[in-house]
């Protein structure tokens, strides 16, 4: 099975601190990516990626950034966390285009910001 | 544009009476559509898919769904509920112009009572 590890389980941060959230997949997937969770809005896409070095913005990335610099890991970084950041935050991995696959999702890291 | 909407926010069912979770789409384009499953503390679990095959679709652990493409309609059921199936369901929708992002509905909490 395809297995997406992130790093963290539950995380607790300082306002204004720099977050990086480490997202690891085991199976040789093109595509990643980063989503929020929040309770009454579902899950909300932050940043994706197609392959190494490249990024795409999703529907809410002010506030984050991303990096791919190898094909099994995708980072997204908090440059400066407020406290409006908290919430659970997921990685997803895909091999290809994703319509016939499905997505593949980690255990989610609950960041909170105080 | 294109959403999915799902019904119902909070569903309370018996154990051993029918399950149904209701969820819409709006698209101009053809739909793959997505059943996702979130136990507490978990990450996401694909349940089911559609993608253009045939209309009824049988996923894990009893559960099946319906497109209707008339009524723009895919419903989660499931003939008799069970304690383990207490969690969070979401219907997410992606689009063939848009093959690698995914559309999520805001969740339907599942309650089972005994």
């Amino acid at each position: 099975d395809v297995k997406v590890t992130q790093s963290s389980r539950y995380l607790v941060k300082r306002t204004g601190e720099k977050v990086f959230l480490e997202c690891v997949q085991d199976m040789d997937h093109e595509n990643m990516f980063w989503y929020r969770q929040d309770p009454g809005l579902g899950l909300r896409l932050i940043y994706f990626s197609y392959d190494v070095k490249m990024k795409e913005k999703g529907d809410i990335p002010e506030g984050y950034s991303v990096s791919r610099e190898k094909k099994e890991r995708f980072s997204l970084i908090l440059e400066s966390a407020s406290t409006n950041q908290t919430s659970m935050y997921l990685c997803a991995s895909t091999l290809g285009a994703g319509l016939s696959y499905g997505y593949t999702f980690g255990s989610g890291t609950r960041l909170t910001v105080v | 544009a294109q959403s999915v909407t799902q019904l119902d926010s909070h569903v309370s069912v018996s154990e051993g009476t029918p399950v149904l979770l209701r969820c819409n789409y709006s698209s101009s384009y053809s739909p793959s559509l997505f059943w996702y499953v979130q136990h507490p503390n978990k990450g996401l679990q694909l349940l089911l898919k559609y993608t253009s095959a045939a209309t009824l679709v049988k996923g894990i652990n009893g559960f099946e769904a319906e497109f209707k493409k008339s009524e723009t309609s895919f419903h989660l059921t499931k003939p008799s509920a069970h304690m383990s199936d207490a969690a969070e369901y979401f219907c997410v929708v992606s689009f063939l112009y848009n093959t690698d992002k995914l559309i999520f509905g805001t969740g339907t909490r599942l309650q089972v009572f005994p």
